[in-house]
């Protein structure tokens, strides 16, 4: 059964504090890993799709990146605006079903 | 990407009652799902909704409580029927724009509470 865990569950930053939030998961053949970024009340907004170890993609401040267990978002010198839930989610080779995570709360004080 | 919307955006509905969420789509997509996400949770896929054909739905969710229609491309909605306040979350329709792109893309929500 495929699987995300996602860590830290939450995570204070002060603007220009750089970090990384972590994805891991468990899957028979990735297809894809997917970054989203959720405000509150809102619907997930699609941020990057990795496909393959070793691969990474940046928007702005934020790069991710991909190894054949876990994903890393990267957020360099963030800002207030950065802040919200960030969604993990992988879909496996057998499926076109989406697994997510938890998702890890991030918030960033000015 | 596509333009995802859908009505209505919240609603506070009593116990035993019907509601029938909306999800209409800028341009015609492949694949169209609906998703569940309770408060502080994450996603849970209720079900894909198929172009002509009855949903598929997940373990743990059946026709009879959340019955799906999608008569076109571009349109589906999904019910969720004799409510209870366990059905309070929001529902997320998602869509795969085309076949040779696996990005699922979310429309904005329909907060639902139940008393």
């Amino acid at each position: 059964e495929d699987q995300v865990t996602q860590s830290p569950e939450a995570l204070r930053l002060q603007e220009g504090e750089s970090s990384s939030l972590n994805c891991s998961y468990t899957v028979s053949g990735l297809r894809g890993l997917f970054w989203y970024r959720q405000d509150p009340g809102k619907g997930p907004e699609f941020l990057f799709t990795l496909y393959s170890a070793g691969e990474e993609k940046e928007k702005e401040r934020l790069k991710a990146t991909l190894t054949k267990k876990e994903s890393f978002l990267h957020i360099t010198a963030p800002k207030p605006e950065d802040s919200a839930t960030y969604l993990c989610a992988v879909q496996g080779a057998d499926g076109q079903n989406f697994v997510f995570g938890p998702g890890t709360r991030l918030s960033v004080l000015p | 990407s596509a333009v995802i919307s859908q009505k209505p955006s919240r609603d506070i509905c009593q116990r035993g009652t019907s509601l029938t969420i909306q999800c209409q789509v800028d341009s015609q997509v492949t694949m169209m799902f609906w998703y569940r996400q309770q408060p502080g949770q994450s996603l849970t896929l209720i079900a894909t909704a198929n172009q002509g054909s009855e949903a598929t739905y997940e373990s743990g969710f059946v026709i009879d409580k959340f019955p799906i229609s999608r008569p076109n491309l571009t349109f589906s909605t999904l019910t969720v029927s004799n409510m209870s306040p366990e059905d309070s979350s929001i529902y997320l329709c998602s869509v795969t724009p085309r076949l040779a792109e696996e990005t699922q893309y979310f429309g904005p929500g329909t907060r639902l509470l139940v008393l």
